[in-house]
């Protein structure tokens, strides 16, 4: 089955700067892979995501890029905000048999904005 | 907008007890899952449907089991709670699109085993 790193595990940026957030996947058939967002208490939200057919995606301040030949892809945030703490999964999704309807999850990325 | 929504935001039980989580979806979506969350370890698959009467075991099924009687219902049962099922569990669906498209998370059910 497909297999998620992410990294790095919790990341601390002043206000103002980037970050960014990798992860890699294992399996080369791989054809989907959302960026989602959880604050505290709450459950995780799509923010972004990206098909196999596409090498960027951007939206306002968030931006997401897929390498295929290299088998990662990174979430990119820009002009970071307070609002923007939380922690971060990466997800991929494999097309084939019951992995068509199941997503496989980094580790998750805890991201703390210092104002 | 979408809602998942889930019985209960806390619980507490004795271990040995038979616990039932609920959750419903109001988009009519064909796809539903249910996982737990914990610490340094991410989302994890226990089991998932993708029409009603249907459920395949994702990557930690045991010790669960689950049951849809209609399309907007998912519930997750622990038949015998034990401690270490001490647990965020978050409820997610999504139309089946071909699976390209995002699941929708419910807000979570923290349980506590004691």
């Amino acid at each position: 089955g497909e297999n998620v790193e992410q990294h790095p595990s919790t990341l601390s940026v002043q206000e103002g700067d980037s970050a960014v957030i990798k992860c890699t996947y294992s399996d080369s058939a791989s054809n989907y892979f959302p960026w989602y967002k959880q604050e505290l208490g709450k459950g995780p939200q799509l923010i972004i995501d990206i098909r196999s057919n596409v090498g960027e995606k951007k939206d306002q301040r968030i931006a997401v890029t897929l390498n295929k030949t290299a088998k990662h892809f990174s979430l990119h945030i820009t002009e970071t905000q307070p609002e923007d703490s939380a922690v971060y999964f990466c997800a991929a999704r494999d097309p084939r048999g019951a992995g068509s309807y199941q997503l496989t999850f980094g580790k998750g990325t805890k991201l703390s904005v210092i104002p | 907008d979408v809602k998942v929504t889930q019985s209960s935001r806390y619980l507490v039980k004795r271990t040995g007890e038979k616990v039932f989580l609920e959750c419903v979806q109001d988009m009519d979506h064909e796809n539903m899952f249910w996982y737990r969350q914990d610490p340094g370890l991410g989302l994890r698959l226990i089991y998932f449907s993708y029409d009603v009467k249907m459920k395949e075991k994702g990557d930690i099924p045991e010790g669960y089991s689950v049951s849809r009687e209609k399309k907007e219902r998912f519930s997750l049962i622990l038949e015998s709670a034990s401690t270490n099922q001490t647990s965020m569990y978050l409820c997610a669906s999504n139309r089946w699109a071909q699976g390209l498209e995002t699941q929708y998370f419910g807000p979570g059910t923290r349980l506590l085993v004691l």
